[in-house]
């Protein structure tokens, strides 16, 4: 069974602190993807990182994934409170697999 | 950006009653999945849909659910008798196949309550 693990659960720092959350695994996967959902709403897809060691960042954020395509992190700069939210990972094992999903990482920034 | 709907929002039942799902996926891509999530858990996947047959279903998706394609653009989810911890958002998602890389773009959801 692949399991994916995210750190923290919960996260709560002021405007303009960095944040980071990790999603591990002991499995490799063929794809990663960050997605970020609201309350009552369908998980909005951020980015897929496929290759190892890949960098990716949109704006703000930073996705990596691992050199072992096992892990990856999200690095948030200078959080806004817009960025607030639940941010999951979800790892698939070959194209047109099923994804596995992570717990989630719940964001809060203060203003 | 490419879009799946998903009616209705919100389903409210009796425990025992059948209820259906429905979602327009992207068109013209093969795969479809339906995932749920209950309340304050994990998104966990139910069954995935190619080329008009299931290809991989989990536990979860049991006797009492069923997958139809009914027609060309319209994708459904079928609970046969609901009981109720079938109670949570279940989301349909259509992939986006890029050169390898799979994107799975999700649906609003619907809102199952079980009473």
């Amino acid at each position: 069974t692949q399991l994916l693990e995210q750190s923290p659960q919960f996260l709560s720092i002021q405007e303009g602190e960095n944040l980071t959350v990790y999603c591990n695994s002991s499995s490799v996967f063929s794809s990663l993807q960050w997605y970020r959902q609201e309350p009552g709403e369908g998980p909005v897809l951020l980015v897929t990182v496929v290759t190892g060691g890949e960098v990716k960042k949109l704006k703000r954020l930073t996705f990596q994934f691992g050199d072992a395509r096992k892990d990856s992190s999200l690095h948030i700069t200078a959080a806004q409170p817009g960025d607030t939210g639940l941010y999951l990972c979800a790892g698939a094992r070959a194209a047109g697999n099923k994804l596995t999903f992570g717990g989630g990482t719940r964001v809060l920034v203060k203003p | 950006e490419p879009e799946v709907t998903q009616t209705p929002s919100h389903q409210v039942t009796q425990m025992g009653q059948e209820v259906i799902l429905r979602c327009v996926p992207i068109s013209n891509h093969l795969y479809f999945y339906w995932y749920r999530q209950i309340l304050g858990q994990k998104v966990e996947f139910l069954v995935s849909f190619y080329n008009n047959e299931i290809s991989e279903k989990s536990e979860i998706f049991d006797d009492q659910f069923s997958v139809e394609r009914p027609d060309g653009s319209n994708f459904t989810l079928k609970i046969r008798s609901t009981k109720l911890e079938d109670s949570a958002m279940y989301f349909c998602a259509s992939p986006v196949p890029t050169g390898g890389d799979d994107e799975q773009f999700f649906g609003p959801g619907t809102r199952l309550t079980v009473l």
